[in-house]
C-alpha cells in the first residue's frame, strides 16, 4: 500500500524564519511526487518533481526530491504570514492514475 | 483554476438518505478525482475516472458510488449517508498529460 508521511505535522515560526517541511513516501510505481499548499479550501498546486536532485523554484518556495533515499523536503524563505496554510504532499503512481496524500503540515507564521 | 465546479458546496443530510455530489470541469480533462478530507487523516481517494465511464475504487470507497457518463461529470453518490460519512469532499481532474492535478472548492457535507 502506498504511503506518504509528512513532518512535522504542526510548525510555529515568527516571520523572516526558514522553515524546511519533510515528505517521505513509500510508492510501488512512482510518477512524481507533488507539492500543494491549502488554505481555507482548495489545495493550490506549488509544484511537481519527477527527477532526483533537481531543485524546483518559484519566489521564496523551492523544492528538491531525492529519489534514492525516497523523500522530498520544501523550503520556505523569509516567511511571511501569508504562508501559514496546510502543505501537502502527495505521490503520484504511473498505474491506475492516482495520487496519494500526506496528512501535511499545518504551518503558522507570526508576526 | 481548471474550471471545476462542485454542487453543492454545502449540504446537511440525515442519516440514511441518499445524498449525490457533482463535479463539473470544463477544461475536457481525462482523468478525475474524489476526495474526503479530515482531519488526522489527510486528502483520502474515494473513487477516480479515468475516462468516461471509466471508473475505479480508491483507498475509502466503501458506502460511495460514481459515475461518469460525460466527460465533463463526475458524480459521487452516497447511497445511504451516515454520520462518518460527515467530511469535506473535493473534486480534482487532471489532463492526459497529468502534470498537475487541480482541485474543486470543496462540497461540506453533514450527515446529522
Amino acid at each position: 500500500e502506498d504511503k506518504v508521511v509528512q513532518s512535522p505535522l504542526s510548525l510555529v515560526v515568527h516571520e523572516g524564519d526558514t522553515v524546511t517541511l519533510n515528505c517521505s513516501y513509500e510508492v510501488t510505481n512512482f510518477r512524481s511526487l507533488l507539492w500543494y499548499k491549502q488554505e481555507k479550501k482548495a489545495p493550490t498546486f506549488l509544484f511537481m518533481l519527477t527527477s532526483s536532485g533537481i531543485e524546483k523554484k518559484s519566489g521564496r518556495l523551492s523544492s528538491i526530491l531525492d529519489k534514492k533515499e525516497l523523500f522530498s523536503i520544501l523550503n520556505i524563505t523569509a516567511t511571511q504570514t501569508g504562508d501559514s496554510a496546510v502543505y501537502l504532499c502527495a505521490v503520484e503512481e504511473t498505474s491506475g492514475s492516482r495520487l496519494t496524500f500526506g496528512e501535511g503540515t499545518q504551518l503558522t507564521v507570526n508576526p | 483554476d481548471a474550471g471545476i465546479t462542485q454542487s453543492p458546496r454545502h449540504k446537511v443530510t440525515e442519516t440514511g438518505t441518499p445524498v449525490t455530489l457533482r463535479c463539473h470541469q470544463t477544461e475536457n480533462h481525462r482523468y478525475m478525482y474524489w476526495y474526503r478530507q479530515d482531519p488526522g487523516h489527510g486528502l483520502r481517494l474515494i473513487h477516480y475516472s479515468y475516462g468516461v465511464k471509466d471508473t475505479d475504487k480508491g483507498e475509502v470507497s466503501d458506502g460511495y458510488s460514481v459515475s461518469r457518463s460525460k466527460t465533463e461529470d463526475f458524480l459521487l453518490t452516497l447511497e445511504s449517508a451516515t454520520s462518518s460519512q460527515t467530511s469535506v469532499y473535493f473534486c480534482a481532474t487532471a489532463g492526459t498529460a497529468r502534470n498537475t492535478i487541480y482541485f474543486g472548492e470543496g462540497s461540506w457535507l453533514t450527515v446529522v
